[in-house]
């Protein structure tokens, strides 16, 4: 258990609106990961992050944003949803020194 | 760049037989390698991981994986599943890329247990 907490677990939102989740963790692991699941698709990447304000992109990237100012948190923003962002959202972190990624328990996201 | 396939999307498995799951990686040098389980609605839970030594590696719930280097495989094996095995199951590659660590996930395997 690496101590990570997704908020919210479940949000209903109309197409164009802003959305943010947020993920906590309590162990100050230095990476930290937002995936997206889907039919059919896995898990890929959307963003990760490797400190406080060092982050990069992942292979989905388009039509995301992510923040992370603080060691625990990191920010996952859809600036203004669409309907093909309806998806289920995991963030995760990587646990030194055997590189072990652990996930939260999943944000479920639909946009109307 | 580093690749996981999983060829099989489901499998099908009465209680109490034996199971593989298949797992092949594409990674130049030697990769961590992980496998996850993942309940309805609920997060991923590791099972198990590779990263040096022995090549066959215990888990939880009875699992356990082999890596086998000439064949690129890193294979999920139980010898008798239990009906609460049925889940989706995720293979995982875990490697530097340019000085970031990025893993890298395969499609999954749904787990079906017949009684």
């Amino acid at each position: 258990d690496a101590g990570i907490t997704q908020s919210p677990r479940h949000k209903v939102t109309e197409t164009g609106t802003p959305v943010t989740l947020r993920c906590h963790q309590t162990e100050n692991h230095r990476y930290m990961y937002w995936y997206r699941q889907d039919p059919g698709h896995g898990l890929r990447l959307i963003h990760y992050s490797y400190g406080v304000k060092d982050t990069d992109k992942g292979e989905v990237s388009d039509g995301y944003s992510v923040s992370r100012s603080k060691t625990e948190d990191f920010l996952l923003t859809l600036e203004s949803a669409t309907s093909s962002q309806t998806s289920v959202y995991f963030c995760a972190t990587k646990s030194p020194p055997e590189d072990t990624i652990y996930f939260g328990e999943g944000s479920w996201l639909t946009v109307v | 760049a580093q690749s996981v396939t999983q060829p099989d999307i489901h499998i099908t498995v009465s209680e109490g037989a034996s199971l593989e799951l298949r797992c092949n990686y594409s990674y130049g040098a030697t990769p961590y390698l992980f496998w996850y389980v993942q309940s309805p609605g609920q997060g991923l839970q590791l099972l198990l991981k590779y990263f040096s030594g022995d090549t066959l590696v215990q888990g939880i719930k009875g699992f356990e994986a082999e890596f086998k280097r000439s064949q690129s495989s890193f294979n999920l094996r139980k010898p008798s599943v239990h009906w609460s095995d049925a889940a989706e199951y995720f293979c995982a590659v875990g490697s530097a890329s340019g000085g970031s660590y990025i893993p890298t996930f395969g499609r999954g395997t749904s787990l079906i247990v017949h009684p």
